[in-house]
């Protein structure tokens, strides 16, 4: 079993779609947690990231963790063409070390 | 560079000949990653420099591969005697500090494809 699980989709969604983007983890020292974005040919980008459990909102996105049950969400609210991407989720222990362990990643398509 | 830079953004090369490829992290940088990323999956850890110390090589899949940064900025990742499942894209990240929350920023990869 991967320290981090997330079902690879794809998701294709209209245009305006409330995105629900989820991963499991089993690592409970697993204390930070990150959605990262990647287009089609460039590297990953880091979206967004939490520590510990609850939520954090930036504008149409928002990332969840819940610890008890080691569940990470992302939602994205009026979903744009522009948001079509692989979104990967990620988690590290923190301290000096954070060497990221990442998901397979969600390929989203959001059609106008 | 205002960004991570790779090169060669390509190579194709023989199976058992040996391949070393380059990164350039952003300037003042103190953290230095290498990943690999198969197609269809999500980025797999390598090994980790801070400066030029080598804090953790757990990820590299065997003694064929080694990686360096002799200066605390340039590294190189070389793979010896190169074989067909060495094939996938080498992403090189790099951050401001270790132990921060975790933002690595990365480059465009370097494509390999032992044949």
């Amino acid at each position: 079993q991967k320290e981090v699980e997330q079902d690879p989709g794809p998701l294709s969604v209209p245009e305006g779609a409330i995105v629900s983007l989820n991963c499991t983890y089993s690592n409970s020292a697993f204390q930070y947690f990150m959605w990262y974005r990647q287009y089609s040919r460039k590297g990953p980008e880091l979206l967004m990231y939490t520590y510990s459990s609850g939520n954090k909102e930036d504008g149409r996105f928002t990332a969840q963790v819940d610890k008890s049950s080691k569940y990470i969400s992302l939602f994205i609210r009026d979903s744009q063409p522009s948001d079509s991407a692989t979104y990967l989720c990620a988690s590290h222990q923190g301290g000096s070390n954070y060497k990221l362990t990442f998901g397979k990643g969600t390929l989203l398509t959001v059609n106008p | 560079g205002a960004g991570v830079s790779q090169s060669p953004r390509y190579k194709v090369t023989k199976r058992g000949q040996d391949v070393a490829l380059r990164c350039d992290p952003i300037s003042g940088h103190v953290s230095l990653y290498w990943y690999r990323q198969a197609l269809g999956q999500g980025p797999e850890f390598l090994t980790y420099f801070n400066y030029e110390a080598q804090q953790d090589k757990s990820g590299l899949p065997n003694d064929r591969f080694s990686a360096e940064r002799p200066e605390g900025s340039i590294s190189t990742l070389t793979i010896q005697r190169t074989e067909q499942r060495d094939s996938a894209m080498y992403r090189c990240a790099s951050s401001l500090m270790s132990g921060s929350t975790g933002e690595l920023f990365f480059g465009e990869g370097s494509r390999l494809t032992v044949l």
